[in-house]
């Protein structure tokens, strides 16, 4: 069994820019979550997507967009990037349903310059 | 609204001691509690989950917790620290409505003396 992976490691961009994250979700799960984890904080909730929509999005603005595929891996799209959206960003999968256990990946680390 | 706290954002202990991570939650109704780990540069890791079945909680690597509703609290306790338990520790509960999100505590580093 697969679990979730996450690409880039790592990434450096300048203000402005934009960045894609990329998550493939763990062998037959079909919701996948993203978060974002800030310096010394806990991971906060940014969107989720479930069968290819949007099932719930966190308190971020609309330059954070994503997306989700039919084989259920899923992006991550900032636009316009802050110096404030470095961050580790998590994403999760789980299967459909309130309160499913939900599995990470390791992370794709963001630096904003 | 849900939310949980997690007292002490650094705790310390000696290597075969006892280790206590405090978490308490607010919930309107019965949650779903978790506590999850994250060692250094890594994702995070379950290490048990709270579904109402039972109050006394299971979970890898020796760790438990118990649910206490009178005390609003989920506790992670595991009886003999090891020195490869120290990492981040993360209380987290499940909203009751809308997508199934976690909404985190703020964490708890684990630090092991040896």
């Amino acid at each position: 069994e697969t679990g979730v992976t996450q690409s880039p490691t790592h990434l450096i961009k300048t203000r402005g820019q934009q960045v894609t994250l990329r998550c493939s979700s763990q062998s037959g799960h079909n919701t996948v979550s993203w978060y974002q984890q800030a310096l010394g904080q806990g991971p906060q909730f940014i969107f989720q997507y479930y069968r290819e929509e949007e099932n719930g999005r966190g308190n971020f603005p609309p330059r954070f967009s994503g997306l989700q595929f039919p084989n259920y891996s899923s992006e991550l799209n900032v636009n316009a990037l802050e110096l404030d959206d470095s961050a580790l960003y998590l994403c999760a999968s789980s299967l459909g349903g309130l309160r499913e256990t939900q599995y990470f990946g390791p992370g794709t680390r963001l630096l904003v310059l | 609204a849900q939310s949980v706290t997690q007292l002490g954002s650094h705790v310390s202990v000696s290597e075969g001691a006892l280790v206590l991570l405090r978490c308490n939650y607010s919930s309107s109704v019965p949650p779903y509690l978790f506590w999850y780990v994250q060692y250094p540069n890594q994702g995070l890791q379950l290490l048990l989950k709270y579904t109402s079945a039972a109050t006394l909680v299971k979970g890898i690597n020796g760790f438990e917790a118990e649910f206490k509703k009178s005390e609003t609290s989920f506790h992670l306790t595991k009886p003999s620290a090891h020195m490869s338990d120290a990492a981040e520790y993360f209380c987290a509960v499940s909203l009751e409505t809308g997508a199934n999100n976690l909404f985190f505590g703020t964490g708890t580093r684990l630090t092991v003396i040896p």
